[in-house]
């Protein structure tokens, strides 16, 4: 099967220190990474779009020097949330996806910001 | 701007029901169709994938069809368990970057 992590699943840090997530592809090459955020009993929202080598591209009204992406590799992508605020408290969810269209997600990180 | 919406919200069957979950998009402009599974605080799980030329997908108790005119999938488990209780999520890709559009969600109950 295809499988994705995250780590860390969960985290809790004071307000202003910055959080960087992994999210990998462990069996798979991913030709291309999704990051969304998901607020309690709410749908996912997509936050960025991830290709390796890359910029990210960035959804409107998603702040780019806040959540800052990087691609390093085929089975490696990293969210940094920099600065972190109350307000960044959420569930960060990535996805993965090989040549073909299914994308499949990792187990998410909790971060709860102080 | 393509719109997701999920009905019901919420649904609670006793064991052992058919039931139907349903899905719609403003855009049947669509290259394909996912529905996820997501249990309380975990990631989501790919249940099934249904490319926009195709009309319907089967994995075991599951069955989702696409109708790209009308707007609408829908996904059948058949013979529901109590271990089927999760939120159950459509998501339609837009164009080539696949970026997903997630419907709201139905949470799912199947009482014993």
């Amino acid at each position: 099967g295809a499988v994705v992590s995250q780590h860390p699943s969960w985290v809790i840090c004071k307000s202003g220190t910055s959080v960087k997530i992994e999210c990998r592809s462990l069996d798979f090459q991913a030709t291309t990474m999704f990051w969304y955020r998901q607020f309690p009993k709410q749908s996912l929202m997509l936050m960025a779009t991830s290709n390796e080598g890359s910029k990210a591209t960035y959804e409107q009204g998603v702040e780019k020097d806040k959540f800052l992406i990087n691609h390093a590799s085929l089975t490696l992508s990293t969210l940094t949330v920099t600065s972190a605020h109350p307000e960044d408290s959420s569930f960060y969810i990535c996805s993965a996806r090989r040549d073909g269209q299914e994308q499949f997600f990792g187990p998410g990180t909790r971060l709860t910001v102080l | 701007k393509q719109e997701v919406t999920q009905i019901p919200a919420a649904l609670s069957v006793p064991e052992g029901e058919n039931l139907v979950l349903n899905c719609s998009f403003t855009d049947s402009a669509i290259y394909n169709l996912q529905w996820f599974r997501q249990d309380p605080g975990k990631g989501l799980t790919s249940l099934l994938l249904i490319q926009s030329s195709q009309r319907e997908q089967t994995s075991g108790r599951l069955n989702a069809s696409l109708d790209k005119s009308s707007g609408r999938s829908t996904l059948y488990i058949a013979a529901s368990q109590p271990g089927d209780s999760a939120t159950y999520l459509c998501a339609a890709a837009m164009d080539s970057s696949y970026k997903l559009i997630f419907g709201s969600g139905t949470r799912l109950l199947v009482r014993p």
